[in-house]
């Protein structure tokens, strides 16, 4: 099946600094999305972004479909952005597949 | 407001005793699904549906039952829950069966003692 990687694991920034996440996937899919598992555990939707660019505020996320990757850029990072970033895929399977994850802790 | 709604947030069981997760969608999707995240294993799917009366199984479907009686509500049924379904569970739905944007519940946080 479709492997999906995510770096880096974990990742630790002063506030206002920036960062990028990676996404790694092993076939085509159909669409892609980024998710922010805030500490409560909710998942809350960033992007939904199988290819090109998006922004949303100080949250910008980039598919290159044809090179299977997807970048999640923060910039100017806040306390409020701490949490587990997600990028998950789906195929021709119905399914939904997540990548392990990236934990970000902001510092103020 | 377009959303996807779970009921209980929180659980706390006893082992054996039947309960329900509902969950409800106001967004007039076709597909829905059941994920539950444990850690160090991430989330993985339960049960999925295509549309009414169409189910089908995910990935760790053991133990559990669900329903798709109407379009909006897709229950998750656990009917002799055990410690092992101790987890986090998410609802999600989605217009496209594999296309489209997947929204997800605020989850249900389930303990089985």
């Amino acid at each position: 099946g479709i492997q999906v990687e995510q770096s880096p694991p974990d990742l630790i920034l002063q506030e206002g600094a920036n960062s990028t996440l990676r996404c790694n996937f092993s076939d085509s899919v159909n669409n892609l999305q980024w998710f922010h598992q805030n500490p409560w555990g909710q998942l809350i939707n960033l992007f939904y972004i199988p290819s090109g660019t998006k922004q949303n505020g100080r949250l910008s996320a980039t598919t290159v479909a044809t090179e299977r990757y997807s970048l999640l850029y923060i910039s100017s990072s806040q306390t409020t952005d701490s949490g587990v970033y997600f990028c998950a895929v789906r195929t021709g399977s119905y399914k939904l597949i997540f990548g392990s994850g990236t934990r970000l802790l902001v510092r103020p | 407001e377009a959303q996807v709604t779970q009921n209980p947030r929180y659980l706390i069981t006893v082992t054996g005793k039947k309960l329900t997760v509902t969950c409800s969608q106001n967004m007039n999707h076709e597909y829905m699904s059941w994920y539950r995240q444990d850690p160090g294993l991430g989330l993985r799917q339960i049960y999925y549906s295509m549309n009414v009366e169409v189910t089908d199984k995910g990935d760790v479907p053991e133990g559990y039952k669900v329903s798709r009686k109407e379009k909006r509500n897709f229950p998750l049924i656990l009917e002799s829950p055990s410690p092992n379904q101790t987890s986090l569970y998410f609802c999600a739905s989605s217009f496209g069966q594999n296309t489209g944007e997947l929204f997800f519940g605020e989850g249900s946080r389930l303990t089985v003692l």
